[in-house]
């Protein structure tokens, strides 16, 4: 079974750059043999879907978020990254990646997810 | 906002059946994209329930049901358990296939 694992500064700066990354382990993990997702959750609050990457490293973007977001596949490393630009409190929240994993008849899903990481934005 | 409405709370003695309404439009539950529910225990990250509107992933118990009418679809348990208390998120699409997320709806077990 994979297992999923978000690291990164748990406290970044107004206007400067979170950066977080997502690594596995289990079942020979491999970050080109599935598509990827990010999603964030503000404290108390519901889910907001951040982006997802495809295998082929095409991506797609929330549109609230896509003049400052980026997910990437880095192979070398076998790990899925985020960059999120310019930063504000409220950005403030737990980010999640997730496998957007595939089912019979073609049904998708975030059927495996890390445990999140906590990034505060304060100065 | 959530595009997709869920109500805040919802209540049941163990034992008991309780449903949770996911109301969307015709951008998106309506227009045919598949609805997912996920559970999310107190602390916990969440976890996939529901795929594909009424699928149920290998380990996830035959309690919990889903369905899909119209703009709208339904998380169903039946036979509470105190286990089951938590955070519930339906999960759709829109157009453009973006990732739609609801408000959330906290399952209290009496």
């Amino acid at each position: 079974q994979v297992q999923l694992q978000e690291s990164g500064p748990g406290l970044v700066k107004p206007s400067q750059t979170l950066s977080l990354t997502c690594s596995g382990s289990g079942d020979s993990f491999s970050v080109t043999s599935y598509d990827w997702a990010w999603i964030r959750q503000p404290a108390g609050k519901g889910l907001e879907w951040i982006g997802r990457i495809y295998n082929t490293g095409n991506t797609d973007y929330n549109p609230s978020l896509r003049s400052r977001v980026s997910i990437s596949l880095d192979t070398s490393k076998n790990q899925l990254s985020l960059k999120l630009t310019s930063v504000t409190a409220a950005d403030t929240a737990v980010y999640y990646c997730a496998r957007y994993g595939l089912f019979f008849g073609g049904a998708r899903a975030f059927d495996i997810w890390g445990q999140g990481a906590m990034v505060t934005v304060s100065s | 906002q959530s595009v997709l409405t869920q109500p805040p709370s919802v209540s049941g003695a163990p034992g008991q059946r309780v449903t949770i309404s996911c109301t969307g439009s015709s951008s998106d539950i309506g227009a045919g994209y598949d609805v997912l529910w996920y559970q999310q225990p107190p602390g916990r990250a969440p976890k996939l329930l529901i795929y594909g509107n009424n699928n149920r992933p290998s380990g996830v118990p035959g309690r919990f049901s889903g369905s899909k009418s119209g703009t709208s679809a339904s998380l169903a348990i039946t036979g509470l358990q105190a286990e089951d208390e938590a955070d519930y998120y339906c999960q759709s699409y829109d157009t453009s296939l973006r990732a739609l997320f609801g408000s959330g709806t906290r399952v209290n077990v009496l």
